[in-house]
């Protein structure tokens, strides 16, 4: 069973927000952080921020500090995370992983930002 | 932030060959580094966590190795399946940094 299950994809108008979900499943979800990775068409990896999703503490990437927004919902063990004011440079698939050394990968969801 | 530096780039090999990729941090990180494979219109995949520990249900032709500033990712005999790109990372600190790849290819 795969334990990171996230959304599906989207597009948006350069300006917009998008959340994005990853649900956890299979084990303790406020036992491990969960950080967001992104990777834009042909490139390499990105290093997002990360969530503790037991308390809420939240370490943002300063690329992205003032447009994302992580968050957690215990009750669904569920973690988000929200951009703002896509730019066409945002396109991207975006990875949800879980623990410091990302032992489990969420599938992805390819974000397009395209006006 | 700490910067990772993955080398070669590229690198073409022959089914059986031994392969090494190296990834050199800025800054000192211990043993804080993971290693990932990722093929096309996958997400990448864990292999070794903490510099030399394989990852569950990875097999034993890939080991990791290093500590401080400077890691080896080694595949004893590459295969077929094994053709992708790998990734190292650290987590010693934030913001967590990838070195920018090594895509193995067929020679």
């Amino acid at each position: 069973q795969v334990p990171l299950v996230q959304s599906g994809a989207e597009v948006k108008k350069p300006g917009a927000s998008v959340k994005l979900s990853c649900k956890a499943s299979g084990y303790s979800f406020t036992s491990y952080y969960i950080h967001w990775v992104r990777q834009a068409p042909g490139q390499g990896l990105e290093w997002m921020g990360i969530i503790d999703p037991s308390g809420g503490t939240t370490t943002y990437a300063q690329k992205f500090q003032g447009r994302v927004t992580m968050t957690s919902d215990t009750s669904t063990s569920t973690v988000y995370m929200e951009l703002s004011s896509l730019r066409s440079e945002d396109t991207a698939v975006y990875y949800c992983a879980r623990r410091g050394y990302s032992d489990y990968w969420g599938q992805g969801t390819l974000v397009t930002v395209s006006s | 932030d700490i910067q990772m530096t993955q080398s070669p780039s590229s690198l073409s090999a022959s089914v059986g060959d031994r392969v090494t990729i190296t990834c050199r941090a800025s800054q000192g990180i211990s043993n804080y580094l993971a290693w990932f494979q990722q093929k096309p219109g996958k997400a990448p995949k864990s292999l070794i966590y903490g510099a030399s520990n394989l990852q569950s249900g990875v097999p034993s032709k890939f080991s990791g190795s290093g500590s401080g500033t400077d890691f080896t990712l080694t595949i004893s005999s590459l295969q077929p399946e094994d053709f992708a790109t790998y990734y190292c990372q650290q987590y010693h600190s934030h913001p967590f940094t990838f070195g920018g790849g090594t895509k193995v290819e067929i020679k």
